[in-house]
Order: structure tokens, then C-alpha cells, then sequence
């Protein structure tokens, strides 16, 4: 089975901080995913990526930041965290198919 | 971007009835996808589709990858408690070169026991 793990279920922060949010996959996908749930606006991709070091602007880029230094490991990064960020961050991966499989997300409260 | 319509956005339904939700674009798909997901976790894929008319089983659930490949429906025969959930459609449009997915707004089901 595809295994996708996020570095934290539940994550509080201040305003300002600046924030990592980190996901590892087991299956050799190439392409890393990164979403934020909102209710009412369903799924939005942030930002995705298709191979180490290669990243390319989703939906709603602004504010965040990404990095994948190793094909397993895909970093969700908020420069400077603003309470207009709290939400559900989902990451995904997907292999040479189009199914992606998604982590068990992690809620992020900015205060 | 791009979205799915996706119908009904909740539904409440007695335990033991069917279930139908279906999502529909002006778009053509190459590829659908039907996902559930449970309050507090992230979306499972519960069944994937490949060609226009295809129909999928897994269990009591049921997909359909539309003629036209702008629709996909999804059936849950004789649902149960473990049902409940958000059910959301994705599709992979034809001329979208990356890997991305296009996502419905979700379906919310509430079974009364």
C-alpha cells in the first residue's frame, strides 16, 4: 500500500513565524503535491512537484513556499505565517498515474 | 481553476438506501477518480477510471466514467454507518499535460441509523 505521512497532525502558531510543514511518501512517486481544505472552496493546490528540485506554482501560490531536496520528501514552507493561513494541508503523490495519494493532513492554526 | 460541478453537496439518508452523486464539467476528462474522505483525514481513493463508458465496482460502490467524458457518477447500493463521509470526484483533463487533478466540491453524506 502507498504511504503517505505528514510531520503533524495538529500544528498552533503565532502570527509571523515562520512555518515547516513536511511530507514523506514510500512508493517512488515522482510527483509530490501540496493542497489546502477549506470549507466551501473544497481542494486548491498550492504548489506541486514532478522530480527533485523541480516545482511548479498551483492554484494558490502566494505566502507559501516549497522544497523537495529528495524524492520522498516534499516541505510545505509559510515564510511568515498570517491567520488567513489556518486551514487543512493535505499532501499527495502520484506515480506514472494520474491517482493520487493523500496524507492524513495536517491542521494548521495560525493565531 | 478549473472546477467540477458536483451534486448533491450533502445528502442525509436512511441506513440501507442507495446513493447516487454524480460530477459534471463543460470539459473532456481522460481520467476520473473517486475519492472518500473521513472527518479529520486526508481524501482515500476508492475507485479509479480509465475510459469513456467504463464501469467500476468495488464493493457496493460503483463508478461510471461518463460517454461524453464530461460526467462520472458514483453509486453506493445498501449504505451503512461507515459510509458517512465526503465523497469527492477528480478528473485529469485531456489536454493538461502535468499530473494534476481537477476537484469537485464533495458530496457530504449523513446516514440516520
Amino acid at each position: 500500500d502507498v504511504k503517505v505521512t505528514q510531520s503533524s497532525r495538529y500544528l498552533v502558531k503565532r502570527t509571523g513565524e515562520k512555518v515547516f510543514l513536511e511530507c514523506v511518501q514510500d512508493m517512488d512517486h515522482e510527483n509530490m503535491f501540496w493542497y489546502r481544505q477549506d470549507p466551501g472552496l473544497g481542494l486548491r493546490l498550492i504548489y506541486f512537484s514532478y522530480d527533485v528540485k523541480m516545482k511548479e506554482k498551483g492554484d494558490i501560490p502566494e505566502g507559501y513556499s516549497v522544497s523537495r531536496e529528495k524524492k520522498e520528501r516534499f516541505s510545505l514552507i509559510l515564510e511568515s505565517a498570517s491567520t488567513n493561513q489556518t486551514s487543512m494541508y493535505l499532501c499527495a503523490s502520484s506515480g506514472q498515474g494520474y491517482e493520487q495519494y493523500f496524507g492524513p493532513g495536517t491542521r494548521l492554526t495560525v493565531t | 481553476g478549473q472546477q467540477l460541478n458536483q451534486s448533491p453537496q450533502s445528502m442525509f439518508i436512511q441506513e440501507g438506501e442507495d446513493v447516487s452523486m454524480n460530477c459534471t464539467s463543460s470539459s473532456i476528462f481522460n481520467t476520473w477518480l473517486w475519492y472518500k474522505q473521513e472527518p479529520g483525514e486526508g481524501p482515500v481513493l476508492l475507485i479509479a477510471l480509465y475510459k469513456a463508458g467504463e464501469l467500476t465496482s468495488n464493493g457496493r460502490l460503483t463508478a461510471q466514467f461518463g460517454i461524453t467524458r464530461k460526467d462520472s457518477f458514483l453509486n453506493i447500493s445498501a449504505s451503512i454507518p461507515s459510509d458517512v463521509g465526503i465523497y469527492f470526484c477528480a478528473g485529469q483533463l485531456r489536454n493538461q499535460g502535468a499530473q494534476k487533478l481537477v476537484f469537485g466540491q464533495g458530496t457530504r453524506l449523513t446516514i440516520n441509523p
